[in-house]
């Protein structure tokens, strides 16, 4: 089956840096993406990771570690409109992507 | 350039009955993936489809089939609808079905809200 383990819910100041945990066992591998979704509309993409190490994209961040099945995304300096939920979305062996229940995030004046 | 479509945003069924959900891709993708959102949990893979071809189907009853036009357009039919099938249900497109990359990126529409009494 498809394991794919994000924590529920995590709060931060306006400013502060949040690293979201994913940790996944799938059957094959074949990339990883960050979605965000804010609450009512589409999930937006945010990055993909399919070799091992840090791609950096402005204020966001995505680590991959193949061996260890884990990945996270750093969100910085962060701002009232990056409250919403991340998801962390595997792509499987058949190309098919298996998602993370979604980590919500609120961001604190 | 318009994203993926959806429609209807938001309906009410009630039990037993039958719904059709539309999506239009991004001009140009080819396939186009169907997932369920329940409130609270990430987007469950239901089909995706391929240049027409169904290239996958994920762990749904029969009640739910769906197709691909030759626009690209796709439809989603859930058939004797139960309380359990109320969701979002998200259609996303991409360029080909593999080999996601930063250029092949897999891309959502709003959904289609689906509400059954």
């Amino acid at each position: 089956g498809q394991n794919i383990d994000q924590p529920t819910e995590m709060t931060a100041t306006e400013g502060a840096i949040v690293q979201i945990n994913c940790t996944y066992q799938t059957s094959g591998f074949n990339g990883l993406f960050w979605y965000q979704q804010h609450a009512g509309e589409a999930p937006t993409f945010l990055s993909y990771n399919v070799l091992d190490g840090l791609e950096e994209k402005g204020r966001f961040s995505s680590f991959l570690s193949r061996s260890k099945g884990y990945s996270y995304l750093l969100l910085k300096e962060l701002q009232m409109k990056d409250s919403a939920s991340y998801l962390c979305a595997v792509v499987r062996g058949d190309y098919k992507l298996s998602f993370g229940a979604g980590t919500t995030v609120t961001v604190r004046a | 350039d318009a994203g993926v479509t959806q429609s209807p945003t938001h309906l009410i069924k009630t039990r037993g009955q039958q719904v059709t959900l539309r999506c239009s891709p991004i001009s140009g993708h080819k396939s186009v993936s169907w997932y369920q959102q329940v409130l609270g949990q990430g987007p469950q893979f239901i089909f995706q489809y391929y240049e027409k071809e169904e290239r996958g189907r994920g762990n749904f009853p029969d009640r739910f089939s769906a197709r691909q036009f030759p626009n690209y357009s796709s439809e989603l039919n859930v058939n004797a609808l139960l309380l359990g099938d109320s969701a979002l249900y998200l259609c996303a497109s991409s360029l080909w079905d593999t080999d996601y990359s930063g250029a092949n990126v897999l891309t959502f529409g709003a959904g289609s809200r689906l509400t059954v009494l």
